[in-house]
């Protein structure tokens, strides 16, 4: 069972909103990952980090940011919520033992906005 | 772009029969391939994976089988059981992406009692 952990778990959320998605990891792993995805669609990259004070914009686009101030922590803020942030997001983390390659993802955020 | 895709979006099986996900991806520089399994409400969990300079990998019920001439990967489940029904996803890590995983578009596996 990965150590990944995200709140919340739901939310609903007016226009204009400021908001911000929790993401922690105890597994140590310098890599951590936020992906959105669409209900049964594919995930999409949106912001991803290699470690403290490293952060980097995925493939797809986004308008929220991170910050990786420690190892354990990447939490991703949406300084504007509107509609077209509906959707979930999914925090990974990787670069353990198992090496580059295998992501450990938390249960996601279900963000709806009014 | 390159990307990774899944043949089919729905499968659908009898539960004891043996269920087939296939996946197509179009970068001949991924080195590195892993199926996760994605629950209702639940983030993807790691299924299996298997590297390039393989063709096949065994886990406990689960295969994946690795084409790279016609870029194809499968994943095979035996006796496939209620507790299997899920969004099946293929993910494909390239060397020249970074590192970063490329998933494809999510087959729904739906097994019938």
């Amino acid at each position: 069972e990965a150590d990944i952990y995200q709140t919340p778990r739901y939310l609903v959320i007016g226009t204009g909103k400021k908001i911000t998605l929790e993401c922690s990891q105890t597994m140590g792993h310098d890599k951590m990952y936020w992906y959105q995805q669409d209900p049964g669609m594919e995930l999409h990259l949106i912001h991803y980090s290699y470690g403290v004070n490293s952060t980097e914009k995925g493939d797809l686009s986004s308008e929220s940011t991170v910050s990786r101030i420690r190892t354990e922590h990447f939490p991703l803020t949406l300084e504007s919520a509107r509609p077209s942030h509906t959707s979930q997001y999914l925090c990974a983390s990787g670069g353990g033992v198992g090496g580059d390659n295998e992501q450990f993802f938390g249960p996601g955020t279900r963000l709806t906005v009014l | 772009g390159e990307s990774v895709g899944l043949h089919l979006p729905t499968l659908s099986v009898q539960e004891g029969d043996n269920s087939i996900i296939n996946c197509a991806y179009s970068n001949s520089a991924s080195d590195y391939f892993i199926w996760y399994k994605q629950e209702s409400g639940k983030g993807p969990q790691f299924i299996i994976d298997i590297r390039s300079n393989m063709d096949k990998r065994q886990g406990q019920r689960v295969t994946v089988l690795l084409n790279k001439t016609v870029k194809h990967l499968s994943l095979q489940i035996a006796a496939t059981q209620p507790g299997d029904s899920a969004v099946y996803f293929c993910a494909e890590n390239a060397y020249n992406q970074g590192g970063k995983l490329i998933f494809g578009q999510g087959t729904e596996l739906s097994v019938k009692p």
